[in-house]
């Protein structure tokens, strides 16, 4: 099946502690994105790759760094984790090579539910 | 700023009835406008765009939207509401700044009673 897949889907950890999220996708799309859904469902975003550059970086704590080692994968490793990371990691891509950029869909990843205790 | 806002934080509707989701923005330029839904635990799904051209846009599942320029509105519209259409709906609007990124207003709870 084309999708965006994200593992793991949940994630429970201590304060402190270091942990990864991981995305991939098989739809050929260019550009990968981060965003953050917090308990009351607000969805922020938080970095967006394009070909592996980085493009968009939205204020996001040091603590988070996102890596893309090609332009199907987007990682997010997260240091020091804090109670307030605890949210639900949306992964999406879109295809963002051509002129209509704007009019582009996002397809988003099931999404990884971090718990911080 | 450009963004979207979703002044009501939930929306009731008997089976049935016709179903509005609200949904404004503030964009310099031409807007592009979304929906997408969000069913439990799952990532959102895309539902329907306005780009450019006709400002009634038909979407997935029997939605429509109405793009009013005037009143900066991009409403989701149903004819007749199916409990199945129980989710939140996100607007959202694609601006560039940069690169495009995908700004979403707060979410619409939609409840659809049998």
């Amino acid at each position: 099946d084309t999708a965006v897949s994200q593992t793991p889907k949940y994630l429970v950890t201590q304060m402190g502690n270091d942990k990864s999220i991981k995305c991939e996708q098989n739809l050929g799309h260019d550009t990968m994105y981060w965003y953050k859904q917090d308990s009351k469902k607000f969805l922020k975003i938080m970095f967006s790759y394009n070909n592996k550059e980085l493009i968009i970086n939205e204020t996001v704590p040091n603590r988070f760094s996102p890596k893309s080692p090609d332009k199907a994968h987007l990682n997010l490793h997260i240091n020091s984790l804090e109670l307030g990371d605890s949210a639900v990691y949306f992964c999406a891509s879109s295809q963002d090579r051509d002129r209509n950029s704007g009019a582009n869909v996002l397809t988003f990843g099931a999404g990884s539910r971090l718990t911080v205790l | 700023a450009q963004s979207v806002a979703q002044p009501e934080d939930q929306v009731n509707v008997a089976e049935g009835n016709p179903l509005t989701v609200k949904c404004t923005y503030s964009v310099s330029g031409n807007p592009y406008l979304f929906w997408y839904v969000q069913y439990p635990n799952r990532g959102l799904q895309f539902l329907l765009k306005y780009i450019t051209g006709d400002n009634l846009v038909k979407g997935s599942y029997g939605f429509e939207a109405e793009f009013n320029k005037s009143q900066t509105s991009f409403h989701l519209k149903k004819p007749s509401a199916l409990v199945s259409d129980s989710a939140l709906y996100f607007c959202a609007v694609r601006v560039s700044r940069g690169g495009f990124k995908t700004i979403f207003g707060a979410g619409t709870r939609l409840f659809v009673k049998a």
